[in-house]
């Protein structure tokens, strides 16, 4: 059973700070990973993705991957009030025969304070 | 480029009923997933369509199907439909060969009520 976890907060940051998400995933076979911002009552954004151990930068976002401590984590800096919302970390891979669906944490909501 | 759409977006529907849900990819996309998103059970994979066959499934009944048209264009069916059935589906589609790692990306959904 492939799982990610994510810690459901809230998580509670003041603008402008840095807000520091992190998941785990159980699947060693696991390649893709990737992270979703969802508002109330809309779908998931597509925000980062990440396939290679290290560091991806794109703006405000960084995301990290650690292939051998099976662990993802998304840095948002210079906070804003429009980054609240729940963050959606998942994990996909490539089984040959089609890439398989991608697991789901069940999310971190993140509340950024003016 | 215009992004993926779901119709309906809202729909109400009884206990024993079925139900056709559509989705259109972005264009140029040939894979097509399908996921139920509930509040107990999060975002759960339902099954996976490129170039009009099914390649994987998820935990599933056989009450949930699907097909992909050679437009890429999908639909999802729930038969007899169940209280537990009550969710936000929504339908994503990715860019993929077989030797790429890819990026979903989600319409809207259809907001599935069951009474």
């Amino acid at each position: 059973q492939k799982e990610v976890e994510q810690n459901s907060g809230p998580l509670s940051v003041p603008e402008g700070a840095i807000a520091s998400l992190n998941c785990t995933y159980s699947d060693r076979v696991s390649q893709s990973f990737f992270w979703y911002r969802q508002y109330s009552g809309k779908s998931p954004e597509l925000i980062m993705s990440i396939y290679s151990n290290g560091d991806k930068e794109d703006g405000r976002f960084t995301a990290q991957l650690n292939k051998a401590s099976q662990y993802v984590s998304l840095l948002i800096r210079d906070s804003q009030p429009s980054d609240s919302a729940t963050y959606l970390c998942a994990a996909g891979d490539y089984s040959g025969g089609g890439a398989d669906g991608l697991t789901f944490g069940k999310g971190t909501h993140l509340i950024i304070q003016p | 480029k215009a992004g993926v759409t779901q119709t309906p977006r809202y729909l109400i529907k009884t206990r024993g009923q079925q139900v056709t849900l559509s989705c259109s990819p972005i264009s140029g996309h040939r894979s097509v997933s399908w996921y139920q998103q509930t509040p107990g059970q999060g975002l759960q994979f339902l099954f996976e369509y490129f170039s009009e066959t099914q390649r994987n499934k998820g935990n599933f009944p056989g009450r949930f199907s699907g097909r992909q048209f050679s437009n890429s264009r999908s639909e999802m069916n729930v038969s007899t439909l169940e209280l537990g059935d009550s969710a936000l589906y929504l339908c994503a589609s990715s860019v993929t060969t077989p030797s790429e790692l890819y990026e979903q990306y989600f319409g809207p959904g259809t907001r599935l009520t069951v009474t």
